[in-house]
């Protein structure tokens, strides 16, 4: 079974911090690496697909990096607020088309 | 545009009965389907899911079961439910490929008394 790993599982930040985390997947047999933010009441929202080695996506003030080779993407959160806060998802494809295996999320707090 | 429904919002049944979730996908032909659930304290697993109609592949054994019926149907069942069952189930479609993002629909709160 594919094992993606976030870290770390829980953020606390104050607005106009910039944060960011990780999520590490197995580097063999890569195909896709998905972000996805996840709001109190709400279902989760795709942010990026990547799927490149030295992969940057870009969002207004969110982007994430990516390495296949070592196996580990990072997403960048610059001058945190309050909307921000979320449980941000990582999902590996493992190998399978539209098999998406996710990571248990880091959850982010923003304090005003 | 393509939208996403699933039902009911809530729900509490006791242990031993029975289980279907529904949920229908609009506006796309031919998409991936899939059922997630999140158990409390525990991120997202992937129960079930589908590329086409009556094609079900199962990730995790356990006492629930899928079908799709139609292309856009997809539905999620159980003939007797346990107390482990309780948790937040969510429902997906994407396009084919795997660089498609999920849309998820708005998820049932299921509780097992």
């Amino acid at each position: 079974i594919l094992n993606v790993e976030q870290s770390p599982q829980s953020l606390h930040v104050q607005e106009g911090d910039s944060t960011n985390f990780t999520c590490s997947f197995p580097s063999s047999n890569f195909y896709a690496l998905h972000w996805y933010r996840w709001e109190t009441a709400k279902s989760p929202e795709a942010l990026f697909v990547m799927t490149l080695n030295g992969d940057e996506k870009k969002k207004g003030r969110i982007s994430a990096t990516l390495n296949t080779k070592e196996g580990y993407s990072y997403l960048y959160i610059k001058g945190s607020q309050p909307e921000d806060s979320a449980t941000y998802l990582c999902a590996d494809s493992g190998g399978s088309q539209g098999n998406l295996i996710f990571g248990k999320g880091t959850k982010l707090s923003v304090k005003p | 545009s393509q939208t996403i429904h699933q039902w009911p919002a809530t729900l509490v049944q006791p242990v031993g009965s029975p289980l279907s979730l529904e949920c229908t996908v609009e506006g796309t032909s031919n998409p991936n389907l899939y059922w997630y659930r999140q158990a409390a304290g525990r991120g997202l697993q992937l129960l079930f899911y589908s590329v086409g109609i009556g094609q079900i592949s199962s990730e995790v054994p356990q006492n629930l079961s899928a079908s799709r019926p139609q292309d856009r149907q997809f539905i999620l069942s159980s003939k007797k439910l346990l107390l482990s069952d309780s948790g937040f189930y969510l429902c997906a479609w994407s396009r084919r490929g795997y660089n498609s993002p999920l849309h998820f629909g708005n998820g049932t709160r299921l509780t097992v008394t």
